[in-house]
């Protein structure tokens, strides 16, 4: 189906160290994938996003990677910074209808 | 600019009483989807719109749940007699597109607490 499924639900490294975050799909009509950060009290925002005729997406210290054979896409933070601490979603479209379906997100700690 | 604008930013009511809830999207912008985040939980998908038509409201949990979007802009969701479970962050997004060739931008939501 449209399911996405995230890991690791909590993630805490130190600062400076990269962290990576999972998803897979099940759906293979899927063809768009943004990632999502969310901060306490807001919103989400789009931090980068994929489409299924490109592997790999790199903005600065973070990069997105797609497999579509396996079905599953991974965001990568490098040089991790304290501001980077949040919740952050990946997501996916495609198919017959029009919605983003989100995983469960995941909580970012950055250690100083 | 101007992002999408939610309002009231929270809402306390009581259990039974009904409710409405704001959503200004980005100027321009006519795709609009409401979707409902529990506490500590993904993002729940409830109803698109395209214009001021709905081409998908497979996300309603109940016939207490509506919505409407008006002259392809602001968008009420309403929710009669409020349940306890109703409790959770409501959020708007809108796109110049849809979901599925543009990035959906989101307010930062209602949170509703049924008491």
């Amino acid at each position: 189906g449209e399911n996405v499924e995230q890991h690791p639900s909590t993630l805490s490294v130190q600062e400076g160290d990269s962290a990576v975050i999972k998803c897979t799909y099940s759906d293979s009509a899927s063809n768009y994938f943004p990632w999502y950060k969310q901060e306490l009290g807001k919103g989400p925002q789009l931090i980068i996003d994929i489409r299924s005729n490109v592997g790999e997406k790199k903005d600065q210290r973070i990069a997105v990677t797609l497999n579509k054979t396996a079905k599953h896409f991974s965001l990568h933070i490098t040089e991790t910074q304290p501001e980077d601490s949040a919740v952050y979603f990946c997501a996916r479209s495609g198919g017959s209808n029009y919605k983003l379906t989100f995983g469960k997100g995941t909580l970012l700690t950055v250690n100083p | 600019g101007a992002g999408v604008s939610q309002s009231p930013s929270n809402k306390v009511t009581e259990k039974g009483k009904d409710v409405e809830l704001r959503c200004d999207p980005i100027s321009g912008h006519t795709a609009l989807y409401w979707y409902r985040q529990s506490l500590g939980q993904g993002l729940e998908f409830l109803i698109y719109f395209q214009g001021n038509s709905a081409p998908d409201k497979s996300g309603l949990p109940s016939d207490r749940f509506s919505a409407e979007r008006t002259g392809g802009s602001v968008s009420t969701l309403t929710i009669q007699r409020t349940q306890q479970e109703d409790s959770a962050v409501y959020l708007c997004a809108s796109s110049w597109g849809d979901a599925k060739n543009s990035p959906l931008h989101f307010g930062n939501g209602t949170r509703l607490t049924v008491t």
